[in-house]
């Protein structure tokens, strides 16, 4: 069953403690993508990957982190430098071009 | 800058009613997206709309594009209550970047 996994679920920060939000696909798209989404907001775009070892910065890529190791993987790490983080991250994939397909999202609260 | 507008940002309408939420954007482009939120969910895709005059239409939703007035709307017919979501236009900037636009928070009343 093809998809993209996010984990975890709900996530709690302490203040200035990094966090790493994991998300797989198995539908074997090039383009990785991690959005993050705040109340009555749109969606913002953090950083993207086109292919394998390559990524660039979104609109709001400040205090985020990422890598991309393998295709299928596009972890994003949200680091203490980010005073915000409270949000919904949501991560996305597809063709060049193509649809994105969303993940279920991680919630991510700061204590 | 690719700005993305919606409106309205908040719509309650009656079931049976009709309504277009429309989805204004800023500079050239020939893809736009319509996807569905559930509270708490994430995101649904409805449509893809890639070139000017496309028209799509899937139950009780119907979208189209404009590309010239860089216009789409998205028609509701004879609205019910499982169509409840918040809907976003996404507009294409580049062939990786995606510009949302803020949303539009339907709710269906009896």
């Amino acid at each position: 069953d093809g998809g993209i996994t996010q984990s975890p679920k709900y996530l709690f920060r302490k203040e200035g403690q990094n966090v790493t939000l994991s998300c797989e696909q198995n539908l074997n798209h090039d383009a990785m993508y991690w959005y993050r989404q705040d109340p009555g907001q749109g969606l913002r775009l953090i950083y993207y990957s086109q292919i394998v070892n390559d990524f660039q910065k979104g609109d709001i890529a400040e205090g985020y982190s990422v890598s991309r190791e393998k295709k299928e993987s596009f972890p994003l790490t949200v680091t203490s430098a980010q005073k915000n983080p409270t949000a919904f991250y949501l991560c996305a994939s597809s063709m060049f071009g193509d649809n994105r397909f969303f993940g279920p999202g991680t919630r991510l609260t700061v204590l | 800058e690719l700005k993305v507008e919606q409106n309205p940002l908040f719509l309650s309408m009656q079931e049976g009613k009709n309504y277009t939420i429309y989805c204004n954007y800023s500079t050239t482009s020939d893809r736009l997206y319509w996807y569905r939120q559930d509270p708490g969910k994430s995101l649904e895709s409805l449509f893809v709309l890639l070139s000017n005059g496309a028209v799509k239409q899937e139950g009780r939703l119907m979208a189209s594009l404009d590309t010239k007035a860089r216009l789409s709307t998205l028609h509701i017919t004879a609205a019910v209550h499982d169509l409840s979501a918040t809907y976003f236009c996404a507009v294409d900037n580049s062939g990786y970047a995606l510009n949302f636009g803020k949303g539009t928070s339907l709710l269906v009343t009896p």
